[in-house]
């Protein structure tokens, strides 16, 4: 079955680092584009940072410099190193399968994990 | 960033309705446009990509139309598990993907 499952979301106080994990079954993480997306609390979905298959790394602008996004091909997992995390960065954390629609040509993002929740607060 | 904007960002329906959300896009995407259903507690689930093609296993009472700048996602004749929230998203401008605001499909 193919499958992303978060872990590692908790309670951090501002200032402080938090990783985050998601493991994938079914399927290999290298071979893919794998994102990280997240929601705050009733509020809609952002895109975080994403992974190429060949190992580029892009984020957005509001976490770029503090989040770093990587992966173990070993244990087929993804990551997502935060540091310097603000209250604002208080959501649930996706990770999410990225199309690859045509050579370099990537898509809508077709399989989810369950999230994690962090939350930023002293 | 290409901003996508939905409307309604909510309202009430009754069981068999057909009901249409439309999205925006700031600039022209072609037809690089996903919807999603996300329910409460849920993931997003992703029922249309390339503005209209279903996603496997989405039942066929949804379609999607538009290219360019306005999308619509259309549920033929709702049902029970269908009350959610949906999300229009780009992928146009990759890396930098972005999302619509939600619309979210109440019960009358």
């Amino acid at each position: 079955e193919v499958q992303l499952v978060e872990s590692g979301g908790g309670l951090v106080q501002p200032g402080g680092s938090l990783r985050l994990s998601c493991a994938a079954s079914g399927f290999t993480v290298s071979s893919n584009y794998m994102s990280w997306v997240r929601q705050a609390p009733g509020k809609g979905l952002e895109w975080v940072s994403v992974i190429y298959s060949g190992g580029s790394t892009y984020y957005a602008d509001s976490v770029k410099g503090r989040f770093t996004i990587s992966r173990d091909n070993s244990k087929n997992t993804l990551y997502l190193q935060m540091n310097s995390l603000r209250a604002e960065d208080t959501a649930v954390y996706y990770c999410a399968r990225v199309e690859s629609i045509a050579a370099g040509e990537l898509g809508a993002f077709d399989i989810w994990g369950q999230g994690t929740m962090v939350t930023v607060s002293s | 960033a290409i901003r996508m904007t939905q409307s309604p960002s909510s309202f009430s329906a009754s069981t068999g309705d057909r009901v249409t959300i439309t999205c925006r896009a700031s600039q022209g995407i072609s037809s690089y446009l996903a919807w999603y259903q996300q329910k409460p507690g849920k993931a997003p689930k992703l029922l249309i990509y390339a503005a209209s093609t279903l996603q496997s296993g989405v039942p066929s009472r949804f379609s999607g139309s538009g290219s360019g700048t306005d999308f619509t996602l259309t549920i033929s004749c709702l049902q029970s598990e269908d009350f959610a929230t949906y999300y229009c998203q780009q992928y146009y401008s990759y890396p930098q993907w972005t999302f619509g605001q939600g619309t979210k499909v109440e019960i009358k």
